[in-house]
């Protein structure tokens, strides 16, 4: 079974920290994936990575980061957290970019205030 | 940039009742079509995918969809559904050429036992 884990399931930070959100997959997929998920517009593409140091900008990439050092494991960044960015953060991880199915982590739920 | 569209935001029905949630995309050419669920408190998982062929699919737990180019619909259809197939629907798309998928806003369904 593939298995995509995230490092934490809630998250509490103040506005203007730094947070770091951890993704880790176990079957050596090329690509992995960070969306936010919220209530009535689905999920949408912050940043994918199709190899170790590569990355791509989704569809909404402003406020955010990403670093992909090892291949197994792909980090979400906010720079300077903002109360907008109160959501759910989900991670995935595919074989192929796009046309392959996508498996992904149970979610961190986080809470800017 | 492609769209798509779930005009079905919540939708409660009773256990046996029929179900068709609808999904329309806005790309022209040659997609690939998923439907991904989200049952409460788990991942988003796979229900269902189309790539190309017969353009009925089916997929887990007696769900099945299908495709009509001529009206760029996915539609996903259940004869009886039950309890336990409340969940969130999300319906997505890749247009086969690129990297990413395009998630729909979702469809909250609840069926009452």
């Amino acid at each position: 079974d593939v298995k995509v884990t995230q490092s934490s399931r809630y998250l509490v930070k103040r506005t203007g920290e730094k947070v770091f959100l951890e993704c880790v997959q176990d079957m050596d997929h090329e690509n992995m994936f960070w969306y936010r998920q919220d209530p009535g517009l689905g999920l949408r593409l912050i940043y994918f990575s199709y190899d170790v140091k590569m990355k791509e900008k989704g569809d909404i990439p402003e406020g955010y980061s990403v670093s992909r050092e090892k291949k197994e494991r792909f980090s979400l960044i906010l720079e300077s957290a903002s109360t907008n960015q109160t959501s759910m953060y989900l991670c995935a991880s595919s074989l192929t970019p796009g046309g392959e199915t996508q498996y992904f982590g149970p979610g961190t739920r986080l809470l800017v205030l | 940039a492609q769209s798509v569209s779930q005009h079905n935001h919540h939708v409660i029905l009773s256990e046996a009742a029929s179900l068709e949630l609808g999904c329309n995309y806005s790309y022209g050419g040659t997609v690939n079509l998923f439907w991904y669920v989200q049952y409460p408190g788990q991942h988003l998982q796979l229900l269902l995918k189309y790539f190309s062929g017969d353009p009925l699919v089916k997929g887990i737990k007696g769900f099945e969809a299908e495709f009509i180019k001529s009206k760029f619909s996915f539609n996903l259809r259940k004869p009886s559904v039950q309890w336990s197939d409340t969940a969130e629907y999300f319906c997505a798309v890749n247009n086969n050429a690129g990297n990413m998928l395009t998630f729909g806003g979702g469809t909250r369904l609840m069926v009452k036992p």
